[in-house]
């Protein structure tokens, strides 16, 4: 699987988008990038995941690259209880996730 | 509701002994997966299992061992043989489809 490159931490504003990128420039062609959330002393929970194309769902966007080696994941208006560590995640379909370090979201009032 | 559980939520043992945490699923996935969480790190996968009666080891296997008898459930048996068992335990499972991993609550097994 890629190896993806996350920032250790982020601050944001509450009410302000929350831009968290992510790096995969070994991405291959058959690898999705998925991305979740660890909120402290809970299980990770699933937010988005893509091939090529954005995406959007209700609770984020996903904005890839044309080349593919990037990705941001938006959370277009970020509460307190966004505070999390966000995992980047690239992995063939069907394959095992493999977890990063993360970055730590840190949204303050 | 659909979901997986974990049990017991906390847990407390002695060295030297073996200690089972819980993972059951009424999701109907096919895999299910084991990992473990020590303090401000990711997660590292321990042992997987993508259909019944059969599983792989993960990236940190030695110490544990698994069953998976029936589809619901998927047992994690931290044996005496684990160095350092203290850790949170995440239990997950994905569908066929293979896209998004549902995870339980976790595990925070102590060992004294």
């Amino acid at each position: 699987d890629a190896k993806t490159t996350q920032p250790p931490s982020m601050d944001c504003a509450e009410g302000r988008a929350a831009n968290l990128p992510c790096n995969h420039s070994t991405i291959s062609g058959n690898e999705y990038v998925y991305w979740y959330r660890q909120i402290h002393s809970q299980g990770p929970q699933y937010i988005i995941h893509g091939l090529k194309n954005n995406e959007t769902n209700e609770m984020a966007s996903l904005i890839i690259t044309e080349d593919r080696k990037s990705s941001t994941l938006i959370l277009p208006h970020a509460t307190l209880r966004d505070t999390a560590v966000y995992y980047c995640i690239v992995r063939p379909y069907g394959n095992k996730l493999v977890f990063g370090a993360g970055t730590i979201l840190r949204v303050k009032s | 509701d659909g979901g997986i559980t974990q049990s017991p939520k906390y847990l407390f043992r002695k060295e030297g002994q073996n200690v089972t945490l819980s993972c059951e699923q009424n999701l109907n996935h096919d895999a299910m997966y084991w990992y473990r969480q020590d303090p401000g790190q990711g997660l590292r996968l321990i042992y997987y299992s993508q259909i019944v009666n059969d599983f792989q080891k993960g990236d940190i296997a030695e110490g544990y061992s698994v069953s998976r008898e029936k589809k619901e459930s998927f047992p994690l048996t931290v044996t005496s043989a684990q160095k350092n068992p203290t850790a949170f335990y995440l239990c997950a499972s994905v569908s066929s489809e293979g896209y998004g991993y549902t995870f339980g609550s976790g595990t925070r097994l102590t060992v004294v």
